[in-house]
């Protein structure tokens, strides 16, 4: 069946410093979501990507879309501590069911103020 | 209500005793999803149902687990006699369509059993 998988599973930073969190997929994705948890909270939508190469930013967050839709990046430039958490990646496969996301375990990140 | 909402918040029971856990989906979103969160883990997924049918059973770890949804609204998942490797987080999203569009999800409901 289709893996999601993502590295690092851990990511410790100094506040300032940038971050950058990979999902790759086992199968090619029709699209693939980003979600924010934070401690002892419950994963948040940031955003999703269709478009193969699509590139999206929010504020100093920046999303990328592989080319091939099989993997995607997450990137946190210059990370304060109210970018901790845990961040989830979840592709829909393409041809697959039109309504299962399949979840990476996610990337704990923890920012040293 | 404004969100999903998920109750208990916590839970804990003693091994064999049977368990139920109660999710409530934004109002008219017709697609409802459960995972389990196990410490520091990912998403399992286990169930999702689309109005009152759940064409997806397959992440149900054993005969154990089972859930309903009625009215096109609440869903209860019921574990019963349960053990301790069934505690986790177990969480609740709902989606205005099967169409894999965006999840929302509750606060969840910690289930720790001894």
């Amino acid at each position: 069946g289709q893996q999601v998988m993502q590295i690092p599973q851990y990511q410790h930073v100094q506040e300032g410093e940038d971050f950058t969190t990979y999902c790759n997929s086992s199968t090619t994705l029709s699209n693939i979501q980003w979600y924010k948890q934070r401690p002892g909270g419950h994963p948040v939508f940031l955003i999703q990507l269709v478009k193969s190469g699509e590139v999206k930013k929010q504020k100093r967050l920046t999303f990328q879309f592989g080319e091939a839709k099989k993997n995607s990046s997450l990137h946190i430039t210059a990370t304060q501590t109210t970018d901790v958490g845990t961040y989830f990646c979840a592709g829909k496969n393409s041809g697959g069911s039109n309504y299962k996301l399949t979840f990476g375990k996610g990337t704990l990140l923890t920012v040293n103020p | 209500g404004a969100g999903v909402s998920q109750s208990p918040s916590n839970k804990v029971t003693e091994k064999g005793k049977d368990v139920e856990l109660r999710c409530d989906p934004i109002s008219g979103h017709t697609a409802l999803y459960w995972y389990r969160q196990s410490l520091g883990q990912g998403l399992e997924f286990l169930i999702y149902f689309q109005g009152n049918s759940a064409p997806d059973k397959s992440g149900l770890p054993s005969d154990r687990f089972s859930a309903e949804r009625t009215g096109g609204s609440v869903s209860t998942l019921t574990i019963q006699r349960t053990q301790q490797e069934d505690s986790a987080v177990y969480l609740c999203a709902s989606s205005p369509s099967g169409g894999a569009l965006t999840q929302y999800f509750g606060p969840g409901t910690r289930l720790l059993v001894l």
